[in-house]
């Protein structure tokens, strides 16, 4: 069976600070592909990136970075030099290959920046 | 990037009443559709998968007479809620598929639904 796990349900960081939300999936398939999703408290989904199974480069975009690694099963997200308007509902995701892009989402980690 | 539209963003219906939920693909032909829930606080379910001139194909516990969905174009696809009660009230969030395969996916802003 697939299945995400964001162990950490809330996170709360002062503004500057740098801060890494955790994401650990489980699949037995070897094609598939990961997800990052910001919800802010509007409700929609701002995609992020998706990675796939043979491509564990480290990748960074601005203040964001994410560590891809298989033999760990992780894909974890750092935010450098955190804002308040990072302030967010983060989801990872997983979607296999061979069931057409379908999502099976983590519980989600509550990201509070404060000033 | 591709936009995905919902419509309504936010409903209060009555208890009993059924309610319906667009989405449209607003640039690109969507050959497939996914329909997910989230209670608040909590993580996105995915309840359905639209195909377009199909069924669609439900999730396991979700009850496929009172969520109806109909995928009858490439571009638009809809959620009924029949006969709605409070416990149904939640978020509802669709998203579309680009093309075969693996094409991206986007998302729409999803529609907020309050059985009173």
């Amino acid at each position: 069976a697939q299945k995400v796990t964001q162990a950490q349900t809330e996170i709360s960081v002062v503004e500057k600070e740098d801060v890494t939300l955790d994401c650990v999936y489980e699949t037995r398939d070897t094609t598939y592909y990961l997800f990052w999703y910001k919800q802010p408290p509007s409700g929609e989904l701002v995609f992020l990136i998706r990675r796939n199974s043979f491509d564990e480069q480290n990748e960074i975009s601005g203040r964001y970075s994410w560590n891809f690694q298989k033999s760990t099963s992780s894909f974890n997200f750092t935010i450098t030099a955190s804002q308040v308007v990072d302030s967010a509902v983060y989801f990872c995701a997983l979607s296999l290959y061979n069931q057409g892009g379908k999502l099976i989402f983590g519980q989600g980690t509550e990201l509070s920046v404060k000033p | 990037g591709a936009v995905v539209s919902q419509h309504p963003s936010w409903v209060i219906c009555k208890s009993g009443t059924s309610v319906k939920i667009e989405c449209r693909s607003l640039d690109f032909q969507a050959t497939t559709m996914f329909w997910y829930r989230q209670f608040p606080k909590q993580s996105l379910m995915l309840m359905a998968t639209s195909n377009e001139g199909s069924k669609a194909t439900y999730e396991q516990g979700v009850e496929k007479d009172k969520f109806l969905i109909n995928h009858a174009s490439l571009t638009l696809s809809t959620l009924t809620v029949t006969s709605a009660h409070p416990e149904d009230s939640s978020f509802y969030i669709c998203s579309a598929r680009e093309g075969q395969g693996t094409g991206e996916l986007f998302f729409g802003e999803g529609s907020r639904l309050t059985v009173l």
